[in-house]
């Protein structure tokens, strides 16, 4: 099976504007999780997806949102980026029952 | 945020040594799982330990958890150069289903 991919692998944007992440799971699974990862805070729960709907959430602002489409791919968007949004973001999936992860490449941001 | 912490932050050992990490938590959990990661990439699932375990084994991979002192250790014996990564445990709560990290220990060994 192929694993999780991530597109793009690195981004740079510019204050204020947005950006939009990508993430294909595993095929078959159907939980998607993002996790941020930054120096100054290490690796932190963003949200999951389970079947095109919100599951759980992180303490994170508005600005960051996602979704989930029927083929269980999943994108993440942040608006209004702000220079503390520079960091890896990691997208992992999870079969039905599991409990372990399999994590993506990421994609890194960096916010000028 | 974190759910805790791990020592020590960096480790360097001898090709062929031992390496040892703790890790330390705050709540209660279902269960807690170690991930390695190489150079700033994805995360590798490592092993999992339940709550109601004490000590498991995978390969060169030693686990145990204290749950009473809420602290876990992950020894890799026999180390390699191909285990230089930062290593990083991960705790799962109740019915949730999400991980919450540790601060991570860089592990380098050197040939």
């Amino acid at each position: 099976k192929a694993g999780v991919t991530q597109t793009p692998r690195y981004l740079i944007k510019t204050r204020g504007q947005q950006v939009t992440l990508s993430c294909s799971p595993i095929s078959g699974h159907r939980s998607v999780s993002w996790y941020q990862q930054t120096p100054g805070q290490g690796l932190q729960f963003l949200f999951e997806y389970f079947s095109e709907t919100q599951r759980n959430k992180g303490n994170f602002p508005g600005r960051f949102s996602g979704r989930q489409f029927s083929n269980s791919r999943s994108e993440m968007n942040v608006s209004t980026l702000e220079l503390g949004d520079s960091a890896l973001y990691l997208c992992a999936s999870r079969g039905d029952g599991a409990t372990e992860q399999y994590f993506g490449p990421g994609t890194r941001l960096t916010v000028t | 945020s974190q759910q805790g912490e791990e020592d020590p932050q960096a480790l360097s050992i001898q090709e062929g040594e031992n390496a040892t990490m703790n890790c330390s938590y705050k709540t209660s959990i279902n269960n807690l799982q170690w991930y390695r990661q190489n150079s700033g990439r994805g995360l590798v699932h490592l092993i999992l330990i339940r709550s109601n375990e004490r000590e498991k084994h995978s390969g060169r991979l030693r686990v145990t958890l204290d749950t009473s002192k809420k602290s876990s250790s992950l020894l890799i014996t026999a180390s390699r150069a191909a285990d230089t990564a930062s290593y990083f445990c991960a705790t799962v709560k109740g019915s949730a289903r999400q991980l919450t990290f540790g601060s991570g220990t860089q592990l380098t060994v050197l040939p």
